[in-house]
């Protein structure tokens, strides 16, 4: 199986500031049928289910507002929060498929 | 709109097997190509993906979970559900039922609530 590792563990950022939260995958998730990366990003507050932010690495899903931002390929990959709200505190996964699904151990944010 | 509710006994025994349904509501199961998944996720801990399964039957497991587990959609009654044997103390986790977003097969956008299941005698 892929494993995904998640770093940093935890990061407090200032309100306003930015926050960048990186996935390395221990092996490619590139598909060359589609030229795509199948690599995603949740945000999971305490007692809810998870939330799709962003998929095929770098598409922002539907509502999710445009100061987070994902991007790499391969097997290195960042989410960026631009601008932190205090909202945005929360503990954020990757997530591939290639293969099994898993996802990384997550990495926990929040305000300085 | 379509929603995903979690049911099952919130308590099981050691060794026994855990089982739950995922009732899907605002649209018939069988409607679209999706494959229906269980994730389950230990208090303070991350999320594992367990299993799924599509509305043409076909399945596909977490290799870890040694085919402990097994997932069934059942149209008639727009439900799907997860059997997990043997459970253990590790097996202590919320568990969730979730829906891949459209144009995809493994990643999820629409999720039930989660429902907590502890194994414990």
């Amino acid at each position: 199986d892929i494993v995904l590792t998640q770093s940093p563990d935890s990061l407090a950022v200032s309100l306003g500031e930015r926050a960048t939260i990186n996935c390395k995958s221990s092996q490619s998730v590139f598909y060359s049928s589609n030229n795509k990366n199948s690599l995603a990003w949740y945000q999971q507050k305490p007692g809810q289910p998870p939330k799709l932010l962003i998929y095929w690495a770098s598409t922002r899903e539907s509502g999710v507002p445009d100061r987070f931002s994902g991007s790499g390929s391969g097997t290195d990959f960042t989410l960026t929060i631009n601008s932190l709200q205090a909202e945005d505190v929360a503990i954020y996964f990757c997530q591939q498929h290639y293969g099994a699904l898993t996802f990384g151990g997550g990495t926990k944010v929040e305000i300085k | 709109q379509v929603q995903l509710q979690e049911s099952g006994p919130g308590l099981v025994k050691p060794s026994q097997t855990l089982s739950l349904t995922c009732t899907v509501s605002g649209g018939p199961i069988s409607s679209g190509n999706y494959y229906w998944s269980w994730v389950r996720q230990p208090a303070g801990k991350g999320l594992e993906w367990i299993g799924r399964m599509s509305n043409s039957g076909s399945t596909q497991y977490n290799p870890s979970l040694k085919s402990r587990a097994t997932v069934s959609v059942d149209t008639s009654k727009n439900q799907f559900s997860l059997k997990l044997t043997s459970v253990t103390a590790a097996d202590t986790a919320v568990y969730y039922c979730a829906r891949p977003r459209e144009g995809t097969d493994w990643c999820f956008d629409l999720w039930g609530r989660g429902t907590l299941v502890t194994v414990s005698s």
